[in-house]
């Protein structure tokens, strides 16, 4: 079935850094959808990509949707310590199975105060 | 607003006893998913339904069942459960049409000894 590849799994950084994760896929993606999980919670929207190239940004958060439309990237700029969690890709095909979403399987990311 | 409202919050039991893992949405939305997260596993799906009245298998329906009760509700039931199915379970639901944006609930950890 489809897969998401998501990386890098985890990432270490210093408050202030910028962060950059991505995910790439075998097949192409109508949507893509960046979430954010915080311990203890369910994922949350941050941002939603629905055409090749689009970029999108929601505060410190920049998302684009790739060319090629088998990857998509999440950047988040000057990181501070409440960015700490588990960040998702989730892909969406309308030619695929039963409108699923297909997760990555996430980039836990810890900033250091 | 309530969104997802998923209950119990946390629930222990013992191999081979059954329960329901309840999921309500206020949002008038179509389709409603169960997934499980696991370590290093990112979000697996487990059943879907599009709409009311319909049920599908998602990656990994073994074990479970599931009740579109109504347009709201989408309960999720281990009938004989085992410790392989120890894991945080997650309801979403999304509207119909181009958004796509999934909404998920604050999750379930169920622990099964």
């Amino acid at each position: 079935g489809q897969q998401l590849n998501q990386s890098p799994q985890s990432m270490f950084i210093q408050e202030g850094e910028d962060v950059s994760m991505n995910c790439t896929s075998s097949s192409i993606f109508n949507t893509w959808l960046w979430y954010k999980q915080e311990p203890g919670e369910g994922p949350v929207l941050l941002i939603a990509l629905y055409k090749a190239g689009e970029l999108t940004s929601n505060g410190r958060l920049t998302a684009q949707f790739g060319i090629t439309r088998k990857d998509s990237f999440l950047n988040i700029s000057a990181s501070i310590p409440s960015d700490v969690g588990i960040y998702f890709c989730a892909g969406h095909n309308y030619g695929g199975s039963q409108g699923n979403l297909i997760f990555g399987k996430g980039t836990k990311l810890s900033v250091k105060p | 607003n309530a969104g997802v409202t998923q209950t119990p919050k946390f629930q222990v039991l013992k191999t081979g006893q059954s329960m329901t893992l309840q999921c309500a949405q206020d949002m008038n939305h179509n389709s409603m998913y169960w997934y499980r997260q696991d370590p290093g596993m990112g979000l697996r799906l487990i059943y879907y339904s599009a709409s009311e009245g319909t049920t599908d298998k998602g990656e990994v329906p073994n074990g479970y069942n599931v009740s579109r009760l109504n347009k709201r509700e989408f309960s999720l039931r281990l009938e004989s459960a085992a410790p392989s199915q120890t894991s945080v379970y997650f309801c979403a639901s999304r509207p119909r049409g181009g958004a796509l944006k999934a909404f998920f609930g604050q999750g379930t950890r169920l622990t099964v000894v």
